[in-house]
């Protein structure tokens, strides 16, 4: 099974700066998909990005956008100008484009935005 | 967002009884996953359903049974119910889009075993 790791079980960002949470995966596999989720304290889980691997452009969604580095099988979230509603628990998940239809999630990243 | 219910959301019990959880979602999505949610652990993934009848064991699938008798319904049962299966259960549904089909998720049922 594929391996996803958060290094970072918490980080901090003033409002209105910007925080980068860092994600990495372990893979044979040349086509995947790679998602970020967030997870509000009402536990809703809500996609946040997603990146095809085959693409070389880094997806970005409004102030959310990542940098990929496929070699590397490193894939980051980089949150600008943060807001208090961006504090949460952020997941990364996995999914392979070949092997069926499971997804492998990281033990997530409890982001704490400061006023 | 789509339309996935988790039925109950809440609930208690004691060790040794059966519990089913039921996951209803209204978007026709042919794949469907139970998952909980541990501190440190992240989301593991108990049993997926790829159609109707058609399920398979994921990660921590022990001590647990799953059915799907229609595409909107997948019912996940405890059958003898243990304090480690304290947990926030999640179901989530994707489609037959592509690939790169998003995992839509449930509100979520807190379980506690007593």
């Amino acid at each position: 099974a594929q391996t996803v790791t958060q290094s970072q079980p918490e980080m901090s960002v003033q409002e209105a700066e910007t925080v980068t949470l860092s994600c990495t995966y372990d893979t044979s596999e040349s086509d995947y998909y790679l998602f970020w989720y967030k997870q509000p304290p009402s536990r809703q889980m809500i996609l946040v990005i997603r990146q095809e691997a085959y693409k070389q452009q880094n997806a970005t969604e409004n102030r959310f956008s990542v940098n990929f580095q496929k070699a590397a099988k490193s894939f980051s979230l980089k949150i600008s100008d943060s807001q208090l509603g961006d504090a949460a628990m952020y997941f990364c998940a996995y999914r392979s484009a070949n092997t069926g239809n499971q997804f492998y999630f990281g033990t997530g990243t409890s982001l704490t935005v400061i006023p | 967002d789509a339309g996935i219910t988790q039925s109950p959301r809440h609930k208690v019990t004691e060790t040794g009884t059966p519990v089913t959880l039921r996951c209803h979602q209204t978007e026709n999505h042919r794949y469907m996953y139970w998952y909980r949610q541990d501190p440190g652990h992240g989301l593991r993934l108990i049993h997926y359903s790829y159609g109707v009848k058609d399920t398979d064991k994921g990660e921590v699938s022990d001590g647990y049974s799953v059915s799907r008798s229609k595409t909107e319904d997948f019912l996940l049962t405890l059958e003898s119910a243990t304090s480690s299966q304290t947990s926030v259960y999640f179901c989530a549904t994707s489609g037959q889009g592509g690939w790169g089909d998003t995992q839509y998720f449930g509100p979520g049922t807190r379980l506690t075993v007593l």
